[in-house]
Parts: structure tokens; sequence; C-alpha cells
């Protein structure tokens, strides 16, 4: 059983491009959570999506926008991209409507490099 | 400050000691994640707690929902335990995604 896979595993961009990141949830699982991880710091929640809809925000700006797709897996875009944008992008998936909680799985992330 | 907070920041420790690592959040939450993060950036569930203590191996875990803290403790340390640790709480009953994060301690075992 695959776990979270997310591709690319590294890629540099220059400032004003655009970037797709792709995320293939665990089998079974619904709902992908995106986060951005600055060096030395602990992630940040960007956005979760459920049933093809945007369902959390966290505090990025529109340039950050997702999708998801009809077999769960997800996509993160980020437009015009600022050096500050450098970070490890990390997927996490789960499932959720169990009374008992359940785990949450993340991806080895997508590191991104603006310069 | 933080919503969650984690001490201490950075721990070394030799093999084979008991450590412990903590974490306090100022939310209410319906479960606290302990996590594992290796230099390569995975991220690896560890634990996942809405009560009482939880043990796997040589890793326990506990929870005081009451005074809103949390700890990890790992028994008879290894080098190969040298990752960052980061406690994560969830704020949403049934959705488990969206998590808090804290800063991280990094802990390195030396043999």
């Amino acid at each position: 059983d695959a776990g979270v896979t997310q591709s690319p595993t590294h890629l540099i961009k220059t400032r004003g491009q655009q970037v797709t990141l792709r995320c293939s949830p665990k089998s079974g699982h619904d709902t992908v959570s995106w986060y951005q991880q600055a060096l030395g710091q602990g992630p940040q929640f960007i956005f979760q999506y459920y049933e093809e809809e945007e369902r959390q925000r966290g505090n990025f700006p529109d340039r950050f926008s997702g999708h998801q797709f009809p077999n769960y897996s997800s996509e993160l875009n980020v437009n015009a991209l600022l050096l500050g944008d450098s970070a490890l992008y990390l997927c996490a998936s789960s499932f959720p409507g169990t009374t008992a909680g359940n785990t949450i799985y993340f991806g080895e992330g997508s590191w991104l490099t603006v310069v | 400050k933080n919503e969650v907070e984690q001490s201490p920041q950075n721990l070394t420790a030799q093999e084979g000691e008991f450590i412990t690592i903590n974490c306090s959040y100022s939310v209410g939450i319906s479960a606290l994640h302990w996590l594992q993060q290796h230099p390569g950036g995975g991220i690896v569930s560890l634990f996942m707690l809405s009560s009482g203590k939880k043990k796997h191996g040589r890793l326990i875990a506990t929870i005081n929902i009451q005074e809103k803290h949390s700890s990890l403790h790992i028994t008879a340390s290894h080098p190969r335990d040298s990752a960052v640790y980061i406690c994560a709480v969830s704020t949403i009953r049934r959705n488990t995604g969206k998590l808090i994060f804290g800063q991280g301690t990094t802990l390195q075992v030396k043999p």
C-alpha cells in the first residue's frame, strides 16, 4: 500500500514564475492538506481539500491555489513566485469522519527553491 | 505567543539516556500529534492522543488535557532516534488534516 506520494521532490524556479506541485494521498484517504515549511520552522497550514473543494484555508495569499481531482489526488499551484516562497511543501492525507480520530500521513515533500 | 510551544528547542543526549520533550498548547484541541521528521524532510506520525497515555516500543506519549500539556518520552535512547520531534494539535473535531505545529525539538543522540 503506497503512502502519500509527492512530485517533484526538488525544483528550482525563478521569481515571477508559476509552479505546480502534485500529491497522491494514501489509499482510502479522501482529504488532502498542504503545508509550507520554511527552513528551521514548523509547517504552516496552507489549505485542505475534501470532495474536490477547499474546505479550510490558512493565512496564505491568493497566489496559493489548489485543486482536488475525483481520484482524491491534489495539486498546489503558486503564482508570481517570491524568494520567500522557497520552502519544503508537504502534503498530508487523512480520512475524516471517525469518532476515534485518525492518523495523518505525510509525503516526503517537495523542496522548492526560488532564485 | 505561539499556540503550540515545545521545549527544549535543541537537545543532545548520550546513548541510553531517558529523554523527555514537552509540548504546551493554548487552544482547545480534539487531538494532539507527535511527529518525527528526519533531515530528508518526510514526516512520520508517532502518536495521536486525545487523553491519557500511549506506548509504542521505546516511545511513550502522555497528555494532560486540563493542564494543556503533553510529553514525549524516549527510553534507552539510540543514535537512530536523532531527528526533529514535532508536536501538533488538531482543533477541529473529525478533521485531522488542519494541524497547528510547534517549532520542533531537534534531538541528537550521541553514541
